[in-house]
């Protein structure tokens, strides 16, 4: 099992630029889950969905969309990014603990 | 609404001495995970307390919750330089479906 999966690991983007964050688990969890974790700030949550088909917004939603494409696939998009999405995102999935995926480092210029 | 509040932020140790830290909520916690990230890596679950007064131990490691169920706390004796790392709690408010409500973490340093 791979557990949580996340890519890419690493990305840079523009100013303005449009994105994807891909996130997959193989644990036939229900719940998936997306933070973003900055110095001194924690684990902050941006969206999450609870089952397929049902997404519900976390603390800090704005400037991002999600999908939960199937029961496996839960993505994160920044339609226009901007220097404060500067941070590492997390996805998670959860039975009763979460899982989280390795992160994505995105640094916006 | 209900926040979980964890401290101290920031702890710095000498190797072998020991450190808590502390998960306070004004409101009942419903159950308390806890979770430790290692530096430039992703949260990993430790454990979960359920039960009012509940004391777990891995290891060097001791996890409580309080009678009240309003603090949890983990302690780790002795620590060593391999226990670096930011500890989060975090309540599930009674849900396995929906999110959790983690605390700000507590980010230890350890000096050899």
């Amino acid at each position: 099992n791979a557990g949580v999966t996340q890519t890419p690991k690493f990305q840079v983007l523009k100013t303005g630029q449009s994105m994807t964050l891909q996130c997959a688990q193989d644990m036939n969890h229900n719940s998936m889950y997306w933070y973003r974790q900055d110095p001194g700030m924690g684990l902050r949550l941006i969206y999450y969905s609870a089952s397929e088909g049902t997404t519900d917004k976390g603390e800090v939603p704005n400037g991002y969309n999600v999908s939960r494409l199937n029961k496996r696939e839960f993505s994160l998009r920044l339609e226009s990014a901007a220097p404060s999405q500067t941070s590492v995102y997390f996805c998670a999935s959860r039975r009763t603990e979460q899982y989280f995926g390795p992160g994505t480092r995105l640094t916006v210029t | 609404g209900q926040q979980v509040m964890q401290i101290p932020q920031y702890q710095h140790v000498q190797e072998g001495e020991d450190f808590t830290t502390y998960c306070n909520s004004s409101t009942t916690l419903s159950n308390i995970q806890w979770y430790k990230q290692r530096p430039g890596g992703h949260p990993v679950f430790l454990i979960q307390l359920v039960k009012s007064g509940e004391v777990k131990k891995q290891k060097r490691l001791t996890f409580q919750f309080g009678e009240a169920k309003k603090n949890s706390s983990l302690h780790i004796t002795a620590t060593q330089t391999t226990d670096v790392g930011t500890y989060f709690c975090a309540d599930d408010r009674g849900s396995t479906l929906g999110r959790l409500y983690f605390g700000r973490g507590t980010q230890l340093t350890v000096w050899p």
